[in-house]
């Protein structure tokens, strides 16, 4: 029963250094999204995945690459990891395109020195 | 895209009020709008959604209303208890371009006073 898993769960980069912070959710959805929140801003759509094998950008969605690896697995990556990327990240997924409940990981916090 | 503003930030209410949450969104195509509680530490969680054929939607303490008409969607929260003490945010379907997801607002901070 663990529903939507993320790894790592705190993460300390230097500038420019790269990094993927993974997710896996076990309850056969088929949407997966990854979402920044900071202080005061909310939740921010960073990229989405329909279905196995699509990905789309969110709102913010620079300096960031994802993969859906199957339908389980949906990883982030930083490339070139800077400051502005300090902030938790969290996945979720849904059974369908957003027409239902979002399932959140417990949250992944990401320092950027 | 979809804009959702929330307010307010910050809500003290004493414990057995009631407290209401109102929020704003920009796209007419939006349908479906749902609030999440997130407390210290934790995830988001569903509490309460509601989509554009319906007006009102209540669950034991909780209610939420919508007005498609002046596009705005309002939390509401009676008999306040301290396990309600927590940030809420409400979304905003937003679709078109390729893209479909949530929208979330910045989240209003709720402190229920004993």
């Amino acid at each position: 029963n663990a529903g939507v898993t993320q790894t790592p769960k705190f993460q300390v980069l230097k500038t420019g250094q790269s990094m993927t912070l993974q997710c896996a959710q076990d309850m056969n959805h088929n949407s997966m999204y990854w979402y920044r929140q900071d202080p005061g801003m909310g939740l921010r759509l960073i990229y989405y995945s329909a279905s196995e094998g699509t990905t789309d950008k969110g709102e913010v969605p620079n300096g960031y690459n994802v993969s859906r690896l199957n339908k389980r697995e949906f990883s982030l990556r930083l490339e070139s990891a800077a400051p502005s990327q300090t902030s938790v990240y969290f996945c979720a997924s849904s059974p369908r395109l957003v027409s239902g409940e979002l399932f959140f990981g417990e949250g992944s916090r990401l320092t950027v020195l | 895209g979809e804009n959702v503003e929330q307010h307010p930030s910050t809500l003290s209410v004493q414990e057995g009020d009631s407290a209401v949450i109102k929020c704003t969104y920009s796209d007419s195509a939006s349908n479906y709008f749902p609030w999440y509680k997130q407390e210290l530490g934790k995830r988001p969680q569903l509490i309460i959604d509601i989509r554009s054929n319906v007006g009102e939607k209540k669950d034991q303490r909780i209610a939420v209303t919508l007005n498609k008409t002046a596009k705005h969607f309002s939390l509401h929260i009676t008999e306040t208890q301290p396990e309600d003490s927590a940030v809420y945010f409400c979304a905003a379907r937003f679709t078109g371009g390729g893209a479909d997801g949530l929208t979330f607002g910045k989240g209003t901070h709720l402190i229920i006073q004993p």
